[in-house]
């Protein structure tokens, strides 16, 4: 079946642009998370849904940085008044359990490169 | 959330085990041992998790020690496609992924 997806693959904005970054879940999938990787990073978590409530957004990095997931399937991360220090791969998982606290087996998509010049 | 230490870098042959350790110290008793792996450009992908046994799959054997305190991600006969980051990641609160360890695996 089709798996996790991620629109667009790249994005250049120029510093104070705001961008909107896109996450199609697998179907179905109840739990949906955001992370940020910086190069030769490790991917940092920066928020959670369960089905359309965000249960926590203590991974954002400031309040320019704002997600949602109305209808719980499509996401939208979307970033205001980008920086340079935005630059990063946006990472977009999936996972069919709920989590409460921890979290399970998740599914990645192949992430948006946002550079920010 | 447990933090984690691994290799930052561990070379393999081909065809060869490949074992990578993972330390994890601060493990809490209820907390799942979860490894992925993230080859280049693409999202991290979900290998194996455990929580006291050892446990195998089609992709790979996970030791834990009786201690919970480290833990042995193994690939059998490891192939040039396994050539990845591999993250060892204690189930917390939130996934805390660390730098991992990147394996490259020689022809």
């Amino acid at each position: 079946g089709a798996g996790v997806s991620q629109s667009p693959r790249y994005k250049v904005a120029k510093r104070g642009q705001d961008v909107a970054l896109r996450c199609d879940p697998i179907s179905g999938h109840v739990s949906l998370f955001w992370y940020q990787q910086a190069l030769g990073q490790g991917p940092e978590f920066l928020t959670y849904f369960q089905n359309e409530a965000q249960l926590d957004k203590s991974g954002l990095p400031s309040d320019r940085f704002f997600a949602e997931r109305p209808e719980g399937s499509v996401s939208t991360l979307k970033i205001q008044r980008t920086q340079q220090e935005d630059s990063a791969v946006y990472l977009c998982a999936s996972s069919s359990h709920r989590s409460s606290g921890g979290v399970y087996e998740q599914y990645f998509g192949p992430g948006t490169r946002l550079t920010v010049t | 959330d447990a933090k984690t230490t691994q290799p930052p870098s561990m070379d393999c042959a081909e065809g060869r085990a490949a074992n990578l350790p993972c330390n994890h110290s601060t493990i809490s008793g209820n907390e799942y041992v979860y490894w992925y792996r993230q080859i280049h450009s693409q999202g991290p992908q979900y290998i194996i998790h455990g929580l006291k046994n050892n446990e195998t799959n089609e992709m790979a054997s996970l030791i834990i020690t009786e201690d919970r305190k480290s833990s042995t991600l193994i690939l059998p006969h490891a192939t040039l496609r396994d050539t990845a980051v591999y993250y060892c990641i204690p189930m917390g609160r939130q996934f805390y992924f660390g730098t991992g360890t990147s394996l490259t695996v020689i022809p």
